[in-house]
């Protein structure tokens, strides 16, 4: 079973209101990542959790807020966006940052369509 | 600096037959990992093949295998008896050992298949 659930699947919001995306995992993965992708473009790493400590953030702008509140979840609060913002943000989890094989593959969940208006 | 390079915008397909796509790579890692993930319309991003740097044999899975050919630092993804569900957007990416939480994507290949 290689599932990584989203929620919402479409998302839309004003300049000045505070969602959240969320992310869950049940594979024992101690991994989990946000991307951003625009329409036609290879996903963008935003954040990596690595056993539920954030280990990567990739200059993200503190609009975008990640949480994890234990191993299989994975939240990401927006608030303040901007219309450039629109995107579709991608949850993927992998079993480990460590060692090599399949060990580091990232497997996704179906995203979240973010409109910002 | 590592770099993964697929030249085919878009790929043409009859049913039933096999493609290649194509996927270059940059890096100066002696140890690294290479992927193939497909991306149908509706977003979710799906794995399809994994290849280690120092696996002797080429990845397969299914109707999909990996064509690595370390000295030219290739990775082709050849996927045989084309499907309609096979239309989609693919990336190739890559991972390399010393900063393992990291993915290097492609900018992709649409692949459209025709009956």
């Amino acid at each position: 079973d290689t599932e990584v659930t989203q929620t919402p699947k479409h998302l839309v919001m004003g300049m000045t209101n505070k969602k959240s995306l969320k992310c869950e995992q049940h594979m024992g993965h101690r991994a989990m990542y946000w991307y951003k992708q625009k329409a036609k473009k290879p996903p963008e790493l935003m954040f990596v959790y690595s056993y539920e400590k954030l280990s990567i953030n990739e200059s993200v702008p503190s609009r975008f807020s990640p949480e994890c509140p234990n191993s299989s979840l994975l939240n990401l609060h927006l608030h303040a966006l901007q219309p450039e913002d629109s995107a579709l943000y991608l949850c993927a989890s992998s079993q480990s940052l460590v060692g090599r094989g399949t060990g580091g593959t990232q497997y996704f969940g179906p995203g979240t369509r973010l409109t910002v208006l | 600096a590592q770099k993964i390079t697929q030249t085919q915008p878009g790929m043409f397909v009859q049913e039933k037959e096999a493609v290649t796509l194509d996927c270059t790579y940059d890096t100066s890692d002696p140890s690294y990992g290479l992927f193939w993930y497909k991306q149908p319309s509706s977003g979710e991003m799906i794995f399809l093949i994994y290849q280690g740097s120092y696996d002797q044999q080429n990845a397969t899975e299914g109707r999909y295998s990996l064509n690595f050919q370390k000295a030219r630092k290739s990775a082709n993804l050849v996927i045989s008896a084309s499907q309609l569900g096979d239309s989609a957007m693919y990336f190739c990416a890559m991972s390399p050992d010393h900063n393992t939480d990291k993915l290097i994507f492609g900018t992709g290949t649409r692949l459209q298949v025709f009956p």
